[in-house]
């Protein structure tokens, strides 16, 4: 049972364009939602996050979008750079209990 | 401030041994996750651990341990491994049990 799914395992754009990664998920009980960027050999960074009283939180480049009622949540990157090529991870949690992650996409930007 | 460290980065063990992998937090975080990561899977989590108690515990057999220590590094323990137990093993730091977690480079199990 997969309460967290990353529908699409790999995403290629070219630089400069808009990239948009996608995560859904099936407990109504999450509360919390983060983005982690993993590169090889490395642990995940956190990137952003959103709590579930906002539909939007933005930081630069990033943006994340939340959708209740679809559950469904969305990472913009813009504009795309090179250095963004990485495994990107959603993940959700509900109060203090356990972070619950996709499988996660594989971003390739394109120079 | 220093960040999540974790050693060994590699090791490698044969099928029946024991394990022990190391996590040093954050300064100033007292939580403590770990997770295993299998390839191609996200993060699996294994347990957590807040100021030296077990805080939560996923869905792993007993023969996966824990420790958290006063200065709330942690230790994993694995015993018996088994040919699926190669994976990375993540641990994971935060301030408090409800914030976002920091990890740290992971330590890549392999059991032969």
């Amino acid at each position: 049972d997969q309460q967290v799914k990353q529908n699409s395992p790999s995403l290629s754009v070219q630089e400069g364009r808009i990239s948009i990664l996608n995560c859904d998920y099936t407990n109504s009980m999450f509360d919390y939602f983060l983005w982690y960027k993993k590169y090889p050999a490395e642990g995940p960074t956190f990137l952003i996050s959103i709590s579930s009283i906002k539909d939007k939180n933005e930081d630069g480049r990033f943006t994340v979008f939340l959708n209740k009622s679809a559950k469904h949540l969305s990472l913009h990157i813009v504009p795309s750079q090179p250095g963004d090529s990485a495994v990107y991870f959603c993940a959700a949690k509900s109060g203090s209990e356990k972070l619950v992650f996709g499988k996660g996409t594989k971003l390739t930007v394109n120079p | 401030e220093t960040g999540v460290t974790q050693s060994p980065t590699h090791l490698i063990k044969t099928r029946g041994q024991q394990v022990t992998l190391r996590c040093s937090s954050q300064s100033g975080h007292n939580t403590v996750s770990w997770y295993q990561q299998a390839l191609g899977q996200g993060p699996q989590f294994i347990f957590q651990y807040y100021r030296e108690e077990e805080n939560g515990r996923g869905n792993f057999p007993p023969r996966f341990s824990g420790l958290q220590f006063p200065n709330y590094s942690s230790e994993l323990n694995v015993n018996a491994l088994e040919l699926d137990d190669s994976a990375l093993y993540l641990c994971a730091s935060s301030e408090v049990v409800s914030t976002e977690a920091f990890f740290g480079q992971g330590t890549r199990l392999t059991v032969v």
